[in-house]
């Protein structure tokens, strides 16, 4: 089946507009998870959706980002008021949780939106 | 706190060389996943293997080969007759259950060129 899928690709925007990235996860996939990578940086974990559970945001850097998801849907990630320190590739990705299924909890990526604050 | 250590922020090797990626890794569950994610120019992750902490058997998928050792909590990844196509960074991970769900560390990774 499809994979993760992440639109824009790229985006570019003015210092202080709000940016919406969004995240098609992988059909069936419960979790959904969204990360930052700065130019020639690691990951950096922002926020974690299951199923119809509160999510874990204990990763968002801040009160101007936001992320929302309904079900095991769609999630969008939203940014306020973006600063240039906010420049990053904005990785989702999405898993099963299923016991001991060989792929269980094995997170699948999306090809990121490159996020450009001028 | 989960920890996972690339030491290696660079390598650069000739076509058909062997290399090694060096993997270190810090948790007190002993229950864990490990991964191997490798990320071309084209930035997308891709998932390259999983291993469970209990599962301490080497794996070799054609030239790709993991040496899993507990006793050094490493996780060390060799690619064997490098080809140009190798080139990417590769990132490590390490995965816990927490909170119900599955908490992943990323190394930092390791950028490897492979010159033709």
């Amino acid at each position: 089946g499809a994979g993760v899928s992440q639109s824009p690709s790229n985006k570019v925007t003015e210092k202080g507009k709000d940016v919406e990235l969004r995240c098609d996860p992988i059909s069936g996939h419960t979790a959904l998870y969204w990360y930052r990578q700065r130019l020639g940086q690691g990951l950096e974990f922002l926020i974690y959706f299951q199923g119809n559970s509160a999510p874990d945001k204990s990763g968002l850097p801040s009160d101007r980002f936001s992320a929302e998801r309904t079900g095991e849907s769609v999630s969008t990630l939203t940014i306020q008021r973006t600063q240039q320190e906010d420049s990053a590739v904005y990785l989702c990705a999405s898993s099963f949780t299923s016991g001991g299924a060989v792929r269980a909890d094995t997170q699948y990526f999306g090809p990121g939106t490159r996020l450009t604050v001028l | 706190a989960q920890k996972v250590t690339q030491a290696q922020t660079e390598i650069s090797v000739v076509e058909k060389e062997d290399v090694t990626l060096d993997c270190v890794y810090e948790t007190r569950d002993t229950t864990y996943y490990l991964f191997w994610y490798k990320q071309p120019p084209s930035g997308e992750l891709v998932f390259l293997i999983r291993r469970n902490s209990f599962d301490e058997q080497n794996e070799i998928s054609g030239r790709y080969s993991w040496n899993f050792q507990k006793s050094t909590s490493s996780f060390n990844f060799t690619i064997t007759a490098s080809q140009v196509v190798d080139s990417a960074v590769y990132f490590c991970a390490l995965s816990v259950r927490s909170g119900g769900y599955q908490k992943v560390t990323f190394g930092t990774g390791t950028k490897l060129q492979v010159i033709p």
